[in-house]
This record gives C-alpha cells, sequence and structure tokens, in this order.
C-alpha cells in the first residue's frame, strides 16, 4: 500500500529555518508529481508547492513564494520542502501529497511545524 | 490564488441529501475539468473522495457525487450516514503544476 510518511517538523524560532522530508513507498515516485498541503490550527487546507514527477517544474502559493524551496531525490524516492525566514504565520500541520492526474490521492499523515519565540 | 468560496456548513438527518457548493473563476474551476473533493475526519489526513469532477476512487461509496457548471462545482452526499460527518474540501488545479483549495464545509449529521 502507498504510504507517504513525513518528518522533519517541530519548534522554531521566528525567521528560522527548517526542511520536511517525505519518504514514500510502494509506487514508483518517480513517475507521479508530489505536493506539499498545510493546515494551520483550526483552518482550512492551503496548498503550498508542487513538483512536477521529474523535479523539472516547481510551484508556489504567493504566500511561501521566495522563502520555500520544494526538492525531490527520484533516487531515493523522498521529497522535501526547505522553509527559511519562517514566520509564525506558517505554523500548520504540513501533509505531502502524491498526485495522480490532478488530484491528490494519497496523503501523508501531517507533521507539525510550530514558529514560535 | 484565492480561497475557493464553499457554505461554511451543512446539515440534514440521515438518509436526506446534502450538496455542498464551491465557487471559483475562469482561472480554476470554470478552466479545467480538475476539481475533486476531500473528506477530512477530526485529526485525520485528509481523504479523496471525487476526482476530475465527477469520477469517484475505488471503495469510495456511490453516495458521494460530483459535477460542475461554469464556476461552481458541487458534492452531494445522497442516503447521508454518520459516517459522513466531517469537513469536506474542494480543490481545483490552476494550471502550472498549482492548486487552489475551497474554504472548507462542516457537514453535520442531525
Amino acid at each position: 500500500e502507498v504510504q507517504l510518511l513525513e518528518s522533519g517538523g517541530g519548534v522554531v524560532q521566528p525567521g528560522g529555518s527548517l526542511r520536511l522530508s517525505c519518504a514514500a513507498s510502494a509506487f514508483t515516485f518517480s513517475s507521479y508529481a508530489m505536493n506539499w498541503v498545510r493546515q494551520a490550527p483550526g483552518k482550512g487546507l492551503e496548498w503550498v508547492s508542487g513538483i512536477s514527477a521529474s523535479g523539472g517544474i516547481t510551484n508556489y502559493a504567493d504566500s511561501v513564494k521566495g522563502r520555500f524551496t520544494i526538492s525531490r531525490d527520484n533516487s531515493k524516492s523522498t521529497l522535501y520542502l526547505q522553509m527559511t525566514s519562517l514566520s509564525v504565520e506558517d505554523t500548520a500541520i504540513y501533509y505531502c501529497a502524491k498526485a495522480t492526474g490532478w488530484s491528490l490521492d494519497y496523503w501523508g499523515q501531517g507533521n507539525l511545524v510550530t514558529v514560535s519565540s | 490564488q484565492s480561497a475557493l468560496t464553499q457554505p461554511r456548513s451543512v446539515s440534514g438527518s440521515p438518509g436526506q441529501s446534502v450538496t455542498i457548493s464551491c465557487t471559483g473563476t475562469s482561472s480554476d474551476v470554470g478552466g479545467y475539468k480538475y476539481v475533486s473533493w476531500y473528506q477530512q475526519h477530526p485529526g485525520k489526513a485528509p481523504k479523496l473522495m471525487i476526482y476530475d469532477v465527477s469520477e469517484r476512487p475505488s471503495g469510495v461509496p456511490d453516495r458521494f457525487s460530483g459535477s460542475k457548471s461554469g464556476n461552481t462545482a458541487s458534492l452531494t452526499i445522497s442516503g447521508l450516514q454518520a459516517e459522513d460527518e466531517a469537513d469536506y474540501y474542494c480543490c481545483s488545479y490552476a494550471g502550472a503544476y498549482s492548486y487552489v483549495f475551497g474554504s472548507g464545509t462542516k457537514v453535520t449529521v442531525l
């Protein structure tokens, strides 16, 4: 069964950096686009970033553009999200999600990032 | 990249039908046949319920159906059951590997 396991979350001070990872298994990782979606406490889902199967195309929500970088290592079946200049507004559960076509068919369990002084 | 507009809440009795609307623009909902719907129970990850406007993934009950007209998509739950009580989010592909989610709708089974 498809599994997506996020790691790397935790508590970070405002202005700090953090790198999230998402280890994928049970599917051909290099054949699928991947995404990061976040959910602030008590709020709705917000798409954060997406990357094509090869890694050659990336895109970002305006709220994170210039601060976050999505990448992938297809040899390790792992997706990454490098987050810099973090603010309290970035506090959220971050999910990685696999795309099939243009829908998100499998999601990880989520990883909490807390930005606090 | 403004969130798609959904009603904050809808409710219905067991066995009834409820419909959730999702309104966007010609740059997202109206421009693509790629609207999807996600169910989220408290403390859980979202689950894909509908993709490509009206397609159901394997394992999703046929009580769930989707449609679209212009810039508005809809999710209908027929024969409402207690386990359908959850938050529901629409999502539209918006081009260049980007997406926009709806604001979310809480479905309450009375």
